[in-house]
């Protein structure tokens, strides 16, 4: 079964108008970080949010924001005003509880593709 | 400036060849990884290292060896016995403790 499950394949978004994309996880930890990163089509993996499974307040860093559903085990990615270089796949990843090798390795969703349209 | 690095940008091979895919880091970070993606996937991971002369299978090492002889360097040699080479493959790490994990700008593999 997907641990992370990311329903849009690809989305489209008017310049200067917000997006949300969607991210479902699936753990039984109760310790846990969420991560988006974006991947524009150079190929470099670049971290835009994180958010902590004990976290309260849902993280925010500058035009993005994540939307923290703990009770439905969902972490959208909001952006706002979006811009053309906003353009890109974007992905949504978890890191669960240490495994037995005490290291933390992320687990990856498919990703969704955004295009910005001028 | 700190950063990954990985080289070449590019790379291409002919079946049946080894090749290894280098990964140089200057942020001091102690854990390494090499994922693979191929089109229209997410990051599947292959090896990743802790500390200095030791290392781990991910979930995709069959066809693959690394070594981590110096907590800068952490090289991903594909063999020949790697049925399917041809993808993108990415490094990362991160620093004992923190989040998020720094990727380098990746090295796209090609065999011919």
């Amino acid at each position: 079964a997907q641990k992370i499950t990311q329903t849009q394949p690809g989305m489209f978004v008017q310049e200067k108008e917000a997006v949300t994309l969607d991210c479902t996880y699936d753990t039984s930890d109760q310790s846990y970080g969420l991560f988006w990163y974006k991947q524009p089509s150079s190929g470099e993996m670049i971290f835009l949010i994180y958010q902590g499974s004990y976290d309260e307040q849902n993280a925010t860093e500058g035009r993005y924001s994540l939307n923290f559903q703990k009770a439905r085990k969902s972490a959208n990615l909001v952006i706002s005003a979006s811009q053309l270089g906003d353009s890109a796949m974007y992905f949504c990843a978890m890191r669960e509880g240490r495994d037995a090798g005490n290291n933390r390795k992320l687990i990856w969703g498919l990703g969704t593709s955004l295009a910005v349209n001028p | 400036d700190g950063g990954i690095t990985q080289s070449p940008k590019y790379l291409f091979r002919k079946e049946g060849q080894n090749v290894t895919l280098s990964c140089e880091q200057n942020l001091n970070h102690d854990a390494m990884y090499w994922y693979r993606q191929d089109p229209g996937q997410g990051l599947r991971l292959i090896y990743y290292s802790q500390i200095v002369n030791d290392f781990q299978k991910g979930d995709i090492a069959e066809g693959y060896s690394v070594s981590r002889e110096k907590k800068e360097s952490f090289p991903l040699t594909v063999t020949s016995a790697q049925k399917n080479p041809t993808a993108f493959y990415l490094c990362a790490s991160h620093l004992a403790g923190s989040g998020e994990q720094f990727f380098g700008p990746g090295t796209r593999l090609t065999v011919l």
